[in-house]
C-alpha cells in the first residue's frame, strides 16, 4: 500500500519565479492538505482540497494556489517566490479531510 | 482561532526511562481530533497517536499514551521505555471535523526530544 508521496524531493530557485510542487495521496484516500513548515517552527496550514476544489484555505496571499485533479492527486503553485516562501513543503492526505492526516516526505524548496 | 502550545522546546531522556510531553490547546469547538506527531531528522512527519475529544477513555499507541484533559484543554504525551529511535521532533496537532474551520488542522512549534544511551 503506497503511502503519500510528494515531488521534487528538493528545489531551488530565485525570487520572482514561479513553483509548482506535486502530490499523490494514500491509496483510498480523495483529500489532500498542504502545509508550510519554516525551519524549527510546526506546519502551517495552506489550504485543503477535496472533490477538486478548495475546501479551507489558511492566511496565506493569493500567490499560494493549488489544484486537485480527478484521480485525487493535487498541485501546490507558488507565484512570484519571495526569499520567506524557502520552507519544507508537506502535503497530507485523509479520507473526507475530516480525520487522521497522513503525511509525505515534503518537498524542501530554496529560494535565492 | 484555534491554538496549540508546546511549552517545552527540548526535552531529554535517558534510554528506557519515561518522559512526558506537554500541551495545551485553546478552542470554542466541542466535538474535536487531537494528534501527536513525531518528525525524525529524515523530516517525514509520522502519526504517533489519536484522540477524539468525545471519548473520554485515554489513546495507547504501544508506549505511547496520552493524558486527554478537556476541561483543562491539555493533552500530554508519556512515553515510556524510551528508545534511542524515539529521538525526534513532536508536534502536537488540532483538528476540528465540523464546522467552519473543519479539517483545518493547527500544530504547535513542536519539542525536540533527545534519547540518551
Amino acid at each position: 500500500d503506497a503511502g503519500v508521496t510528494q515531488s521534487p524531493t528538493h528545489l531551488i530557485k530565485t525570487r520572482g519565479q514561479q513553483v509548482t510542487l506535486r502530490c499523490s495521496p494514500k491509496s483510498g484516500h480523495d483529500t489532500v492538505s498542504w502545509y508550510q513548515q519554516a525551519l524549527g517552527q510546526g506546519p502551517q496550514f495552506i489550504f485543503q482540497y477535496y472533490e477538486e476544489e478548495e475546501r479551507q484555505r489558511g492566511n496565506f496571499p493569493d500567490r499560494f494556489s493549488g489544484h486537485q485533479f480527478p484521480n485525487y492527486s493535487s498541485e501546490l503553485n507558488v507565484n512570484a517566490l519571495l526569499l520567506g516562501d524557502s520552507a519544507l513543503y508537506l502535503c497530507a492526505s485523509s479520507f473526507a479531510g475530516r480525520d487522521t492526516q497522513y503525511f509525505g516526505p515534503g518537498t524542501r524548496l530554496t529560494v535565492l | 482561532a484555534q491554538t496549540v502550545t508546546q511549552s517545552q522546546p527540548e526535552m531529554s531522556v535517558q534510554e528506557a526511562e519515561t518522559v512526558t510531553l506537554s500541551c495545551t490547546y485553546d478552542t470554542s469547538e466541542n466535538n474535536y481530533y487531537l494528534f501527536w506527531y513525531k518528525q525524525p531528522p529524515s523530516r517525514q512527519m509520522i502519526l504517533v497517536i489519536r484522540q477524539e475529544a468525545y471519548k473520554q477513555q485515554n489513546a495507547t499507541e504501544n508506549r505511547f499514551s496520552v493524558n486527554f484533559q478537556k476541561a483543562a484543554k491539555s493533552f500530554s504525551l508519556k512515553i515510556s521505555d524510551s528508545q534511542l529511535g524515539d529521538t525526534a521532533m513532536y508536534f502536537c496537532a488540532f483538528m476540528p471535523p465540523g464546522g467552519t474551520n473543519a479539517g483545518k488542522s493547527t500544530f504547535g512549534d513542536g519539542t525536540t526530544l533527545t534519547v540518551k544511551p
